[in-house]
């Protein structure tokens, strides 16, 4: 099976701090991607990966930027955190091979105080 | 871009009956996929329908790719509690998804 773990479950920060949020898949996956969901909006893509040290803006990467120095690895950088980013983070993976079905971490929830 | 939309947003059912929710892209989909994700948890991957008119079933849950590859349904039968969650569609889009907005299903005992 395939398994994505994310850094931490939750997480409690300071306003202006830089935040890391990491997530790790075992499946040899090609994309990597990091959503955010709040209440009532659904799954918003921050940005995505489709190979290591590549990267694209999702649909709200402002206030965002991610890493992917190994194909295993992607990470999320909130730069200077601010309260309107308080929200849950799911990373997911996927592989071209399998029609783009993604595998989701079980999330960090994210307090911006 | 490609738009992915799901009614209705809430489903409140009583257990026991049935009931379908819609899955509507702006675009012809190589692919739909199906995610459930329960209450306080991630989505989790149920199911993927590849060819046009194509159904598929998960005990009580059957689902349905269109014809025109534009649309699907997911219907539940017999809704049980454990059925209780947020129902996402999602269609390719180069490397990434389109999820739809969700189903939010409550199921009454």
């Amino acid at each position: 099976d395939v398994k994505v773990t994310q850094s931490s479950r939750y997480l409690v920060k300071r306003t202006g701090e830089k935040v890391f949020l990491e997530c790790v898949q075992d499946m040899d996956h090609e994309n990597m991607f990091w959503y955010r969901q709040d209440p009532g909006l659904g799954l918003r893509l921050i940005y995505f990966s489709y190979d290591v040290k590549m990267k694209e803006k999702g649909d709200i990467p402002e206030g965002y930027s991610v890493s992917r120095e190994k194909k295993e690895r992607f990470s999320l950088i909130l730069e200077s955190a601010s309260t309107n980013q308080t929200s849950m983070y799911l990373c997911a993976s996927s592989s071209v091979g399998q029609g783009m079905s993604q595998y989701f971490g079980p999330g960090t929830r994210l307090l911006v105080l | 871009g490609q738009q992915v939309m799901q009614i209705p947003q809430y489903q409140h059912v009583q257990e026991g009956e049935d009931f379908t929710t819609y899955c509507n892209s702006s675009t012809t989909l190589s692919n739909i996929q199906w995610y459930k994700q329960r209450p306080g948890g991630h989505p989790v991957f149920l199911i993927q329908l590849v060819k046009s008119g194509e159904v598929k079933k998960q005990k009580r849950l059957t689902f349905q790719f269109g014809e025109a590859k534009k649309n699907s349904s997911l219907h539940i039968t017999a809704t049980q509690t454990t059925d209780v969650g947020t129902y996402f569609c999602a269609g390719p889009a180069g490397n990434k998804l389109t999820f739809g907005g969700g189903t939010r299903v409550l199921v009454k005992p």
